[in-house]
């Protein structure tokens, strides 16, 4: 069974730089699917944030692609997300999800980031 | 950015009886491959999105067959044939055809 779990700090100080996981486990890093983060601002609906393959490709939502920077640890089974410069605006719960077939198959709990001083 | 607008944004549903809810979508999904890459998603209260169904009709593992999914092209439609109380939260239509993904408002559904 595929699970995904996301992990990191629940509070992050304005312009700094937002850290989070995401564990993998049940499959692979290096199977043949990408891997998405996603984010559910409070109020808002959800926002596409990006995704990684594991060979190190990338696309990002240009709305955010000058801050975000996806990365893999294929020793560790999983993804990693960077937010730098974080304003209140980043406040948000973050998702990493798998992406099998074309489409967000399997889902994380969710992590949930605060952007305050 | 292809834009979806769903419809109803509140749905407001008796026990046992149907909902439908819409995703309009700002251009047509068809990718090149032919496929139809929308999505419906499922979020209840607490819990992060499930995927229901994918490619406008297919059921996700584990998803109850009164979930059903249509359309084409622009025009998408998420029927629930009779509701059941675990069927409350909030729906998402997802297209993963063009890049960015983006998704609808949400619409959320409730017991009246």
């Amino acid at each position: 069974q595929v699970q995904l779990q996301e992990s990191g700090p629940g509070l992050v100080k304005p312009s700094g730089t937002l850290s989070l996981t995401c564990a993998v486990f049940g499959v692979s890093i290096s199977s043949n699917n990408w891997w998405s983060w996603i984010r559910l601002p409070p109020g808002k609906g959800l926002e596409w944030i990006g995704e990684i393959y594991h060979s190190g490709s990338t696309n990002y939502n240009p709305s955010l692609k000058s801050r975000v920077t996806l990365s893999v640890d294929k020793s560790n089974n999983q993804v990693s997300l960077k937010v730098s410069s974080v304003t209140a605006a980043d406040t948000a719960t973050y998702y990493c999800a798998r992406v099998h077939g074309g489409y967000e198959d399997r889902w994380g709990q969710g992590t949930q980031v605060t952007v305050s001083s | 950015d292809i834009v979806l607008t769903q419809t109803p944004l509140s749905s407001p549903v008796t026990l046992g009886q149907p909902a439908s809810i819409s995703c309009r979508s700002s251009q047509s999904l068809v990718h090149s491959d032919g496929n139809t890459y929308l999505s419906w998603l499922q979020q209840r209260p607490g819990q992060p999105p499930r995927l229901l169904i994918y490619k406008i009709s297919n059921r996700f593992s584990g998803v109850p067959d009164r979930f059903s999914g249509g359309g084409a092209g622009t025009d998408f439609t998420l029927k629930i044939s009779r509701v059941e109380a675990e069927d409350v939260g909030v729906y998402y239509c997802m297209q993963t055809t063009q890049l960015p993904l983006t998704f609808g408002q949400g619409t959320k559904v409730e017991i009246k």
